[in-house]
């Protein structure tokens, strides 16, 4: 069964530093990735996503992610992180039989001033 | 309108009443979908439409469960004989295609709350 997990319940880090939200996915065939940010009180919003070619995806807002199929991963990244990328990120993959999307539990970024 | 929208986004039941509640997608989107969503948990799937078909209810936790779009577009998810353990925010998503090319877009959500 495809699943993905998110290691990290909560990760804080300085405004002005990079940032990493880990996720890493358990899949049979190719994995179709997707990360999302919910703010309080908001719906999800789609950041990026990893169907095909370039390991290196470029999403919304400056963030980025990193498919690592060697390792099973599929990174989320900043250069330089805001007070205002502070919310709740969730990793997904689409189910390969299925179309639907599977989530992981999500992580808490907080980014201190 | 420009997204996925939710009505109510709040809603109270008492236990044992029947509820439902409404999903407006994109304009034009295929797909939609139903998620639950427990309080600090991820999103969990419910449900699957492709235009007017259902085509996946395998997530709908029971048969008070009950999810219709019977005209292709807004679609009803319906909770007969609510309990405490229905409280979550339910998501409703759409897509233009399938998720093999396309993502999906979510609702604000509508948080159920019985008590």
């Amino acid at each position: 069964a495809q699943s993905v997990a998110q290691p990290e319940d909560q990760v804080n880090v300085a405004e002005g530093n990079p940032l990493t939200v880990k996720c890493t996915y358990s899949v049979s065939g190719n994995p179709y990735l997707f990360w999302y940010v919910q703010y309080p009180n908001r719906g999800l919003q789609f950041l990026l996503k990893y169907i095909t070619g370039d390991n290196l995806v470029k999403g919304s807002y400056g963030f980025e992610a990193e498919f690592n199929k060697s390792q099973t991963s599929f990174h989320l990244k900043k250069p330089s992180a805001l007070v205002s990328d502070s919310a709740l990120y969730f990793c997904a993959v689409r189910d390969i039989d299925y179309n639907k999307l599977i989530f992981g539990a999500g992580t808490r970024l907080a980014v201190h001033p | 309108g420009a997204g996925v929208s939710q009505s109510p986004r709040y809603k109270v039941a008492k236990r044992g009443q029947d509820v439902a509640l409404r999903c407006d997608p994109i304009s034009g989107h295929v797909s939609l979908f139903w998620y639950q969503q427990a309080l600090g948990q991820g999103p969990e799937f419910l449900t699957y439409f492709q235009n007017e078909a259902q085509l996946d209810k395998s997530g709908l936790p029971s048969d008070r469960f009950f999810a219709e779009r019977p005209e292709g577009s807004v679609s009803t998810l319906k909770i007969q004989r609510t309990q405490q353990e229905d409280s979550a925010v339910y998501l409703c998503a759409s897509s233009l295609e399938g998720l093999q090319t396309r993502e999906a877009f979510f609702g604000q959500g509508t948080r159920l709350t019985v008590v």
